[in-house]
């Protein structure tokens, strides 16, 4: 199974202020048809995960534009420019590329300073 | 509005069993692949089983595989997991997943084994 690996596992962050996820994966995530299935989710507390990002760079429907997600083959970021309090949750990434299984990151706590 | 609903955890026993429901609205079912996913207390996300439509394709996670049954009706616009032999370490909340790479999930429903 693909292994993901997520940096820093706790992000304390100052309101305003730039947030930035790593996420790594044990192989490349290129798939046959080129695509790239990297996805980000959000899990705010006592809700359900909320997929934010899709292959890679792709905004959901409703996902402010602070999000963004970059990145290619096995090194994948998700950026927020500037923090808000809705975004205090923990964020996971997730591959669909070597499925089964999905595998997820272990995730990313973030926190308001 | 796309909706998920899951239903039908609770309480079992080492050894029991229990079916778990997730009602879908707001697409058409039947054109969609379907998930398991599963999340222990204070732990990530863990895949549990796939379905794909019509059936054809089907998957389980190997801490489930002779274990777990996934099924759906597209009539009803439902997917099932039947959950036998349950383990201590089956305890979580249980949630489905739209798509093949999970578009949507639903509230979850909260799965413990206990004796």
């Amino acid at each position: 199974d693909v292994v993901m690996t997520q940096s820093p596992l706790s992000l304390p962050v100052t309101l305003g202020q730039p947030a930035s996820i790593s996420c790594r994966s044990s192989q490349s995530l290129v798939y046959s048809d080129g695509n790239t299935y990297l996805n980000w989710f959000q899990q705010r507390p006592g809700q359900s995960p909320r997929r934010l990002i899709y292959k890679v760079s792709n905004r959901d429907s409703g996902v402010p534009d602070r999000f963004s997600g970059s990145g290619s083959g096995t090194d994948f970021t998700l950026k927020i420019s500037r923090v808000e309090a809705e975004d205090v949750g923990v964020y996971y990434c997730m591959q669909a590329t070597h499925w089964p299984p999905w595998t997820f990151g272990q995730g990313t706590k973030v926190e308001i300073k | 509005e796309v909706q998920l609903v899951e239903s039908g955890g609770g309480l079992a026993q080492p050894g029991g069993s229990l079916r778990l429901s997730c009602a879908a609205s707001g697409f058409i079912f039947s054109s969609y692949s379907m998930n398991w996913v599963r999340q222990a207390p204070g732990r990530g996300p863990e895949w549990v089983s796939y379905i794909s439509g019509f059936s054809r394709t089907i998957y389980y996670a190997d801490s489930v595989k002779g274990r777990f049954t996934i099924s759906r009706d597209d009539a009803k616009s439902s997917l099932y997991l039947q959950m036998n032999s349950l383990r201590a370490e089956d305890t979580a909340v249980y949630y489905c997943a739209r798509a093949d790479d999970g578009d949507c999930w639903g509230q979850g429903t909260l799965v413990t084994v206990s004796s």
